[in-house]
């Protein structure tokens, strides 16, 4: 079972859509991620936030909005994506800033832009 | 050249065989590493972290060489349930940045 909750596990929305990716921790850590996983490729990076404030934002579009309303919770919001956004999309979690604190993750939303 | 590079494989391995395989970084201040197992549409789990001495957990054994950049994980007594695909992630000096290798599949067969 994950420490890292994510919901929905699928979701299916049109390209005028918009809609939100939840996640939840409660292990403490202060480090939280959003990664995009597309079939047969390893996660890519997305966003970190460190301490609740945005601290790595790898060039994703605006269509992908983060926010982290507590230390605890990471929300995706999403609007106006294309097709090829369609994918995996992971939460993970780590102790801030420490040596060896690998990244847990939650169970990811499958996301599929029609 | 890619900061973290894997074999994508598969490696096809028979019940019982041990196999093993690599992954390379290419920043020699990286400092820490781990072995992640994903399952074909789960999340990524952590396998086991690797120490600078190496360490084993069971079957598996994970072994760092600092000279030559690259991690390595062995797998002895294969079990069918070993076949996953392995993804290497390594740790920058600083900040919360983690770089996945692309991964290798291993295919344990009767």
């Amino acid at each position: 079972d994950t420490e890292v909750t994510q919901t929905p596990k699928h979701l299916v929305m049109g390209m005028t859509n918009k809609k939100s990716l939840k996640c939840e921790q409660h292990m403490g850590h202060r480090a939280m991620y959003w990664y995009k996983q597309k079939a047969k490729k390893p996660p890519e990076l997305m966003f970190v936030y460190s301490y609740e404030k945005l601290s790595i934002n790898e060039s994703v579009p605006s269509r992908f909005s983060p926010e982290c309303p507590n230390s605890s919770l990471l929300n995706l919001h999403l609007h106006a994506l294309q097709p090829e956004d369609s994918a995996l999309y992971l939460c993970a979690s780590s102790q801030q800033g420490q040596f060896n604190s690998p990244l847990h993750f939650g169970n990811g939303t499958r996301l599929t832009v029609t | 050249r890619k900061e973290v590079e894997q074999d994508p494989g598969p490696f096809n391995v028979p019940e019982g065989a041990t196999v093993a395989f690599n992954c390379t970084y290419s920043n020699s201040a990286s400092q820490s590493f781990f072995w992640y197992r994903q399952d074909c549409r789960k999340e990524p789990k952590l396998l086991m972290s690797v120490y600078s001495s190496g360490n084993e957990d069971g079957r598996f054994t994970a072994q760092l060489n600092r000279a030559s950049q690259y991690i390595s994980l062995l797998i002895r007594d294969s079990k069918l349930s070993d076949s996953a695909t392995y993804l290497c992630v390594v740790q920058e000096a600083a900040g919360n940045k983690l770089t996945f290798g692309g991964g290798t599949r291993v295919l344990v067969k009767p």
